[in-house]
């Protein structure tokens, strides 16, 4: 069955420190994987798209990383800034015309 | 041009109104999908069109009934909703449908959203 995990759950995280979020995946055959930022009440947006090549990916202070071995990805944020209280949302796109599989999301919340 | 745009932003309405929520894009994706989303929850799929033709209808009740125009518009038409469908409603678009070939081109972008309140 193809699923996406994700951990932990929720994170709270002092403003300016780093932090790393996981996914784990069984979406075979793989695509690409794509991190998102959901603001409460607001359409998610996309931080990264990784695929199978790809090993790393920045977006500023965001950087992503891909085991496509272990069918695992990380999110790492450096420097956190009030701004990033979102929850992240992990999404793999698998065989053609099958859906995007979502994750359940990590809430991050980073506190003064 | 790189945005999904949703109306209304919110939208209030007793179960017995009819009422719908639209949704417009210009990148010249092919693929357009309705997403449900309740707090704390990731969405929810609820249709797909692909070249303006349903894909996936992920056995939504028929008080949802969608609508897709023309390759830049997408509409979910509510009619006799419930309490419990109260939540956040997101449009999405993507080039194509999930997967294939085009690697990390085809990628999924949303919409602000429609907050949807029933009475």
């Amino acid at each position: 069955k193809n699923q996406v995990e994700q951990s932990p759950q929720s994170l709270i995280i002092l403003e300016g420190k780093n932090c790393t979020l996981q996914c784990n995946y069984t979406v075979s055959p793989f695509s690409n994987l794509r991190w998102y930022k959901q603001d409460t009440g607001r359409g998610p947006v996309s931080l990264t798209i990784m695929t199978f090549s790809e090993n790393t990916k920045s977006n500023g202070r965001y950087t992503a990383t891909l085991d496509a071995d272990t069918k695992q990805s990380s999110l790492h944020i450096t420097a956190s800034q009030l701004s990033d209280s979102a929850s992240y949302i992990c999404v793999v796109s698998g065989p053609y015309g099958q859906n995007f599989v979502f994750g359940p999301g990590t809430r991050l919340s980073v506190l003064p | 041009d790189t945005e999904v745009t949703q109306t209304p932003k919110h939208l209030v309405m007793g179960m017995t109104n009819k009422k719908s929520l639209k949704c417009e894009q210009h990148m010249g994706h092919r693929a357009m999908y309705w997403y449900k989303q309740k707090a704390k929850k990731p969405p929810e799929l609820m249709f797909v069109y692909s070249y303006e033709k349903l894909s996936i209808n992920e056995s939504v009740p028929s008080r949802f009934s969608p609508e897709c125009p023309n390759s830049s518009l997408l509409n979910l038409h509510l009619h006799a909703l419930q309490p419990e469908d109260s939540a956040l409603y997101l449009c999405a678009s993507s080039q194509r449908l999930a997967g294939g070939d085009m690697g990390g081109a085809n990628v999924l972008t949303f919409g602000a959203g429609s907050r949807l309140t029933v009475l």
